[in-house]
């Protein structure tokens, strides 16, 4: 069964600190596709980065970066130097034709 | 341009009644989905368009929801005899549909708050 798991409901750091969101997945399809989203406090979904399966290279975005490891069936992502305009909600999607997101990871980051 | 935008914003009903939710699609983008959003959870998938047609409705909790996409753009989300549990964020997506199935990136719109009293 199509599943992911965010198992960090919240987490808190202190501005210009390195944090780390885990997303783990579970699907029985080889074709798939997996996506993180930020939803800030106004509330509309943010898209970040999409990568399908067959493509494992780590991506980095100024100071975001994602890992995926299929050996581990994880997709964890980093925010280096947080700031405080990062605090959101972060979910990890799956797609291999249905969409499925976490349940998220709440992030506050103080000044 | 345009993002996706949903109406209204924020919806207040009585426990019975009948709303409709609107969502304005990203111009070109085929497909359109509807999600629901409880407090403290993900977004949980409702029904998909390509086009007119629903191409999967597996979603939709029970009989009386419904989505209509007449003329391939505006979709209406429709929720017959509301129920308290029905009470949610109902987010809207639209994407390109180039590869032909639904992996596509979503794009959201703000969402529409629905409370049942």
């Amino acid at each position: 069964a199509q599943k992911v798991t965010q198992a960090q409901t919240e987490i808190s750091v202190v501005e210009k600190e390195d944090v780390t969101l885990d997303c783990v997945y579970e699907t029985r399809d080889t074709t798939y596709y997996l996506f993180w989203y930020k939803q800030p406090p106004s509330g509309e979904l943010v898209f970040l980065i999409r990568r399908n399966s067959f493509d494992e290279q780590n991506e980095i975005s100024g100071r975001y970066s994602w890992n995926f490891q299929k050996s581990t069936s994880s997709f964890n992502f980093t925010i280096t130097a947080s700031q405080v305009v990062d605090s959101a909600v972060y979910f990890c999607a799956l797609s291999d034709g249905d969409m499925r997101f976490g349940a998220g990871t709440r992030l506050t980051v103080k000044p | 341009g345009a993002g996706v935008s949903q109406t209204p914003s924020n919806k207040v009903t009585e426990k019975g009644k009948y709303v409709e939710l609107r969502c304005d699609p990203i111009s070109g983008h085929t497909a359109l989905y509807w999600y629901r959003q409880s407090l403290g959870q993900g977004p949980e998938f409702l029904i998909y368009f390509q086009g007119t047609g629903a191409a999967d409705d597996s979603g939709l909790p029970n009989d009386r929801f419904f989505a209509v996409r007449p003329e391939g753009s505006v979709s209406t989300l429709k929720i017959q005899r509301t129920e308290r549990g029905d009470s949610a964020v109902y987010l809207c997506a639209s994407s390109l549909m180039a590869s032909g199935s639904p992996t596509d990136t979503q794009y959201f719109g703000p969402g529409t708050r629905l409370t049942v009293l």
